[in-house]
């Protein structure tokens, strides 16, 4: 069974940092990996898709790696603003010709300004 | 292009109750799936839709049903609501089961509570 971990579980920087997080899965075996943003009482927002074929994907200040290998992914944020705090969730389909994503429980990132 | 929609976005019901939580889209995309969302337990897949007349249950199913007419529509019923079903529902949709094509969009949720 797909487990998916996500580190730390809070997060609290000051405005302009670079910073990281982390998620990590059990089985190797992954379709693709995608990260999301989600706002308080909001839904789920697409932030980069990682296909397994892939290493990273960059958009704007985010850029995600993924080594499938040792059952990893980062999510890098470069310059840090107010308006990046939100959690981070990460969630990997796998599980062959089932159609199933299994998400991490996320990353709680605040930005104090 | 509204993307994933769901109704209503707020609901009250009372143990026993019934009701269907809506879900549309309007990106012509084959797969859709519902998720509910609890404190310390993240996300978990109920039903999903591989396309038109064609469902199949997630990981947590006990409770609810689906069905799928039409490619834009994917409601979810509760026919019996209980308190363990107090949540945060969520609706998700791709183009398609494989690589490149299945990167999911949601829906802004529905937030359930049961007395």
């Amino acid at each position: 069974k797909q487990e998916v971990t996500q580190i730390p579980a809070a997060l609290s920087v000051p405005e302009g940092e670079n910073l990281v997080l982390n998620c990590s899965f059990t089985d190797s075996a992954i379709y693709n990996l995608q990260w999301f943003r989600q706002d308080p009482g909001k839904g789920l927002t697409s932030l980069l898709l990682i296909q397994s074929s892939q290493r990273e994907q960059t958009s704007g200040r985010l850029n995600a790696s993924l080594d499938k290998s040792s059952g990893r992914s980062t999510l890098y944020i470069a310059a840090s603003q107010p308006g990046d705090s939100a959690t981070y969730l990460c969630a990997v389909k796998s599980g062959g010709s089932n159609y199933k994503l299994t998400f991490g429980k996320g990353t709680l990132l605040t930005v104090n300004p | 292009n509204a993307g994933v929609t769901q109704t209503p976005k707020f609901q009250v019901l009372k143990t026993g109750q019934s009701m269907t939580l809506q879900c549309a889209q309007d990106m012509n995309h084959e797969y859709m799936s519902w998720y509910r969302q609890d404190p310390g337990m993240g996300l978990r897949l109920i039903h999903y839709s591989v396309g038109a007349g064609i469902t199949d249950q997630g990981e947590v199913p006990n409770g609810y049903n689906v069905s799928r007419s039409t490619t834009e529509d994917f409601p979810l019923r509760l026919l019996s609501a209980a308190p363990s079903q107090t949540s945060v529902y969520f609706c998700a949709s791709s183009y398609g089961r494989r690589p490149p094509a299945n990167e999911q969009f949601f829906g802004p949720g529905t937030r359930l509570t049961v007395l």
